[in-house]
C-alpha cells in the first residue's frame, strides 16, 4: 500500500483499557507527526519525530505515549483515557528539509 | 506559540462563482503556509502552499496570496464546482532551530471553513 496508512480505522475503548494506534508511511520520509482532530477545535499537533527522535511534545497528557521505532512507523499508546479524548487521530509524515506533510486516513477513537 | 485565525467558518457560493477564505497568523517567524482540503470522512489533502519569500502562487483554479507585513494569507478558488465542497484548513509553521530550519516542523491549523457550492 502506498502513502500513509493507519490502523485501526475505528476504535472503541473503555476508560481503563490500554490500546495502541499504528501509523506507517511508505513515502521514504523521515519525520512523522501525531495530530488530534476534535469536532469543535482545530487540528492540534501532539508530537513530532525527526529521524526517530521526538522533537516536540505539545503539552500532551501522559496518558498518550508515542513511540517511533524507525522512520517508517509511529505508534500512539493509549491508557486511562477520558471521554473528552474521543476524536480523530491523524498521523502525518514529511521529509526533513521539505515542508509538505501528508496525512493518513486517521483513527476514529471513541472512549466510553 | 503560533495562533492561526480563519474566516469565515462557513461559506456558501453559487457554482461558477469565486470563493475566498482568509487566515491570519500571530508569529512573524512563520515561513510556510499550506492549505488542506478535507472531504467528509476523508484525510486532509494538501492542495496548495506558499512560503514567506513569495507573495502569490497559483495552480489552475486555486491561488494563495500572502501578506507578510499584515500577517495574513488567503485562498482563492475561481469557477467553483460541486466537487470543491469540503472543509478547508489553513496552517502555518515556524522553522525548528530558528530561521535556518533543518528540522521538521509541526503545523498550527485554523479552525476550518466549510465551503458549500450551491448548484
Amino acid at each position: 500500500e502506498t502513502g500513509v496508512t493507519q490502523t485501526p480505522r475505528h476504535l472503541v475503548m473503555g476508560m481503563t483499557n490500554k490500546k495502541s494506534l499504528k501509523c506507517e508511511q511508505h513515502l521514504g520520509h523521515n519525520a512523522m507527526y501525531w495530530y488530534k482532530q476534535s469536532a469543535k477545535k482545530p487540528l492540534e499537533l501532539m508530537f513530532v519525530y525527526n529521524f526517530k527522535e521526538q522533537t516536540e511534545n505539545n503539552s500532551v497528557p501522559s496518558r498518550f505515549s508515542p513511540e517511533c521505532p524507525n522512520s517508517s512507523h509511529l505508534f500512539l499508546h493509549l491508557h486511562t483515557l477520558q471521554p473528552e479524548d474521543s476524536a480523530l487521530y491523524l498521523c502525518a509524515s514529511s521529509q526533513v528539509g521539505r515542508d509538505e506533510q501528508y496525512f493518513g486516513p486517521g483513527t476514529r477513537l471513541t472512549v466510553t | 506559540g503560533e495562533n492561526v485565525e480563519q474566516h469565515p467558518s462557513t461559506l456558501s457560493v453559487q457554482e461558477g462563482d469565486s470563493a475566498v477564505i482568509k487566515c491570519t497568523y500571530s508569529d512573524s517567524a512563520s515561513n510556510y503556509f499550506p492549505w488542506y482540503k478535507q472531504e467528509l470522512g476523508k484525510r486532509p489533502q494538501l492542495i496548495i502552499d506558499i512560503r514567506s519569500n513569495v507573495g502569490e502562487k497559483k495552480d489552475q483554479r486555486i491561488a494563495v496570496t500572502l501578506n507578510k507585513t499584515a500577517k495574513h494569507f488567503s485562498l482563492h478558488i475561481t469557477e467553483t464546482q460541486p466537487e470543491d465542497s469540503a472543509v478547508y484548513f489553513c496552517a502555518a509553521s515556524i522553522p525548528v532551530g530558528g530561521s535556518s530550519g533543518g528540522g521538521a516542523d509541526g503545523l498550527t491549523f485554523g479552525k476550518g471553513t466549510h465551503l458549500i457550492i450551491q448548484p
